[in-house]
């Protein structure tokens, strides 16, 4: 069973660029999360979609975006860089069928995209 | 909004001795779920616990919910160098369908 993929792994921008990252599933996984990880602020929710839907968001400005598509890929787009966006950015896929509190909610990662931007 | 801290922050050890992070959180958690992130690498999953006061072992490893179910410690017996890595608390956000990391204990041994 393929584990979760993200591309690209490594990406370098400048200032005011944007960047689109592209995470796909375990396949069977309808839950897509992102988190941004960085050194000062660990592990912050961005965004979870499940069958096309953003269900929740995290504390991010309108910059952060993202969308699945209905064989549950996902992509997050920043638009506008800035120096602080540069982090580890990570996917994570999950079989969470949105039944609170089920504890099913087990994410498994990909390995990220790091985006440095100049 | 929702906290959960978790100490210490970083932790030396030698090889062989114990190793302990706790993990607290502002909020009752319906479950917690550890995961383990190497260095350069990624998030795994490591356990999930879901009743107060439960303790689960995984070999040399121990994890425990508190009975209020705020809190919860990883121990890890004997360290390994294979133990390297940070650890990451975390629990779901409210009803929310996302989980929430605690701020992570890093953890280096040393051989």
């Amino acid at each position: 069973k393929a584990g979760v993929t993200q591309t690209p792994r490594y990406l370098i921008k400048t200032r005011g660029q944007q960047v689109t990252l592209s995470c796909s599933p375990i396949s069977g996984h309808r839950s897509v999360s992102w988190y941004q990880q960085t050194p000062g602020q660990g592990l912050q929710f961005l965004f979870e979609y499940f069958s096309e839907t953003q269900r929740n968001k995290g504390n991010f400005p309108g910059r952060f975006s993202g969308r699945q598509f209905s064989n549950s890929r996902s992509e997050m787009n920043v638009s506008t860089l800035e120096l602080g966006d540069s982090a580890l950015y990570l996917c994570a896929s999950s079989t969470n069928k949105g039944l609170y509190p089920s504890g099913a909610n087990v994410l498994t990662f990909g390995a990220g995209s790091r985006l440095t931007v100049l | 909004g929702q906290q959960v801290m978790q100490i210490p922050q970083y932790q030396h050890v030698q090889e062989g001795e114990d190793f302990t992070t706790y993990c607290n959180s502002s909020t009752t958690l319906s479950n917690i779920q550890w995961y383990k992130q190497r260095p350069g690498g990624h998030p795994v999953f490591l356990i999930q616990l879901v009743k107060s006061g439960e303790v689960k072992k995984q070999k040399r490893l121990t994890f425990q919910f508190g009975e209020a179910k705020k809190n919860s410690s990883l121990h890890i017996t004997a360290t390994q160098t294979t133990d390297v890595g940070t650890y990451f608390c975390a629990g779901p956000n409210g009803g929310a369908n996302n989980l929430f990391f605690g701020t992570g204990t890093r953890l280096t041994v040393i051989p």
